[in-house]
């Protein structure tokens, strides 16, 4: 069975500096990785993916992410934080058959 | 593109009555999942569909929920007979084939059972 971690449910950074919202996961065979964002009262919304090559993703709004294989993480980052960028970030894993498994969300704030 | 279209927005409804949930996904989709977001278990996956066909529904809480997908532009989650602890934002949302492709959500219906 596939499973995701989110070790924190509140990240908060100052506005202008590094975030990072970790992940670890769980899967048999290669892992097809994705972060997602959502806003209140709005559904998830795709940020970028991991599939195969390099092991840094890039993604929307300045998102990238890092993918650790012996570590199996795959974190979210973003050099600059900004104040709209805080909301709920969720971790994903998809296996072959198409199944698609979240982690508990991290809420992110930034503030000014 | 209209992007997922799930009917209604909110829907209050009383304990014992019979709640339906639509969705309506992205065309040319062959992957369609529904999901319950509450505080206290996150994001839970009830059902998916692959070219309209269950494929996983362990998720799926028990014999009061039922999932079909008639064809390929629509599915409705029902509920009967609704109880309060049913209470949540369900999202359905599809995917392009393949796996490597990212799910697009629809915007929820916020179930409240009184």
């Amino acid at each position: 069975a596939q499973s995701v971690a989110q070790p924190e449910d509140q990240v908060n950074v100052a506005e202008g500096n590094p975030l990072t919202v970790k992940c670890t996961y769980s899967v048999s065979g290669n892992p097809y990785l994705f972060w997602y964002v959502q806003y209140p009262n709005r559904g998830l919304q795709f940020l970028l993916k991991y599939i195969t090559g390099d092991n840094l993703v890039k993604g929307s709004y300045g998102f990238e992410a890092e993918f650790n294989k012996s570590q199996t993480s795959f974190h979210l980052k973003k050099p600059s934080a900004l104040v709209s960028d805080s909301a709920l970030y969720y971790c994903a894993v998809r296996d072959i058959e198409g199944k698609s498994t979240f982690g508990d969300g991290t809420t992110l704030t930034v503030k000014p | 593109d209209a992007g997922v279209i799930q009917s209604p927005r909110h829907e209050v409804t009383e304990m014992g009555q019979e709640v339906t949930l639509r969705c309506k996904p992205i065309s040319g989709h062959d992957y369609l999942f529904w999901y319950r977001q509450t505080m206290m278990r996150g994001l839970e996956l009830l059902i998916y569909f692959n070219n309209n066909v269950p494929i996983d529904d362990s998720g799926m809480p028990e014999d009061r929920f039922s999932a079909k997908m008639p064809n390929a532009s629509f599915s409705t989650l029902k509920i009967q007979p609704s109880e309060p602890r049913d209470s949540a934002v369900y999202f359905c949302a599809s995917s392009a084939p393949g796996a490597r492709s990212p799910l697009h959500f629809g915007n929820g219906t916020r179930l409240t059972v009184t």
